[in-house]
């Protein structure tokens, strides 16, 4: 199947900087990525859908100044934390869907998980 | 709007089978289902799109019911590899896709 990979794989920052996380598409083009957030024992929450070439679009309540996505090519989208505190760790998932053909299938990268001391 | 899902946690004997359901109360346009591993990244098992859609993998299977409001994954005969957490994912509409909206999972623990 097709893969995506994410780094790093996990990142300890001090509270107020900044942390940058990429998914690339390994084997596929991806049109659109997709990011999520993941507390301890609960379900992936959708932040974000990442347009490549276009501005991402933010779901409900997730601060798009806190949360900068860019998709600046067909097999990359970064994920920048800015000013991360500690209410920001928390492991990050980003996903796609080969484009054309689609029929549902998301490819994960491995997660990052950041720890915001 | 997040599809539920039950049980939230089941344990098993090596051998024995588990159903895990997942439902909507809106038709779906597909469902698919995930299993992640602790500290990993989900992996897709199967996507259902079709109402009364059955399919499965080896001894890993899944439904879909003939109205798309509910799915249900079938582990026969499970084995310890098949611990971890499922969610089912799923879409309304295929507008946008990959889209999904995710359930709040079912922890599977198969021992010895």
């Amino acid at each position: 199947g097709a893969v995506v990979s994410q780094h790093p794989s996990w990142v300890i920052c001090k509270s107020g900087t900044s942390v940058k996380i990429e998914c690339r598409s390994l084997d596929f083009q991806a049109t659109t990525m997709f990011w999520y957030r993941q507390f301890p024992k609960q379900s992936l929450m959708l932040m974000a859908t990442s347009n490549e070439g276009s501005k991402a679009t933010y779901e409900q309540g997730v601060e798009k100044d806190k949360f900068l996505i860019n998709h600046a090519s067909l097999t990359l989208s970064t994920l920048t934390v800015t000013s991360a505190h500690p209410e920001d760790s928390s492991f990050y998932i980003c996903s796609a869907a080969t484009s054309g053909g689609y029929a549902g299938e998301l490819f994960f990268g491995e997660g990052s998980r950041l720890t915001v001391l | 709007q997040q599809p539920v899902q039950s049980p939230q946690a089941v344990i098993l004997r090596e051998g024995e089978d588990a159903v895990i359901n997942c439902s909507s109360s809106k038709a779906l346009y597909s469902v698919h289902w995930y299993r992640q591993k602790h500290g990993e990244a989900p992996v897709f098992l199967m996507i259902l799109l079709k109402g009364g859609e059955q399919k499965g993998h080896d001894k890993i299977s899944a439904s879909f019911n003939e109205k798309k409001q509910q799915s249900s994954l079938y582990l026969t005969a499970s084995q310890l590899s098949y611990s971890g957490t499922y969610f089912c994912g799923t879409e309304l509409n295929n507008t946008n896709a990959g889209k999904s909206t995710f359930g709040d999972g079912t922890t599977l623990t198969v021992k010895p």
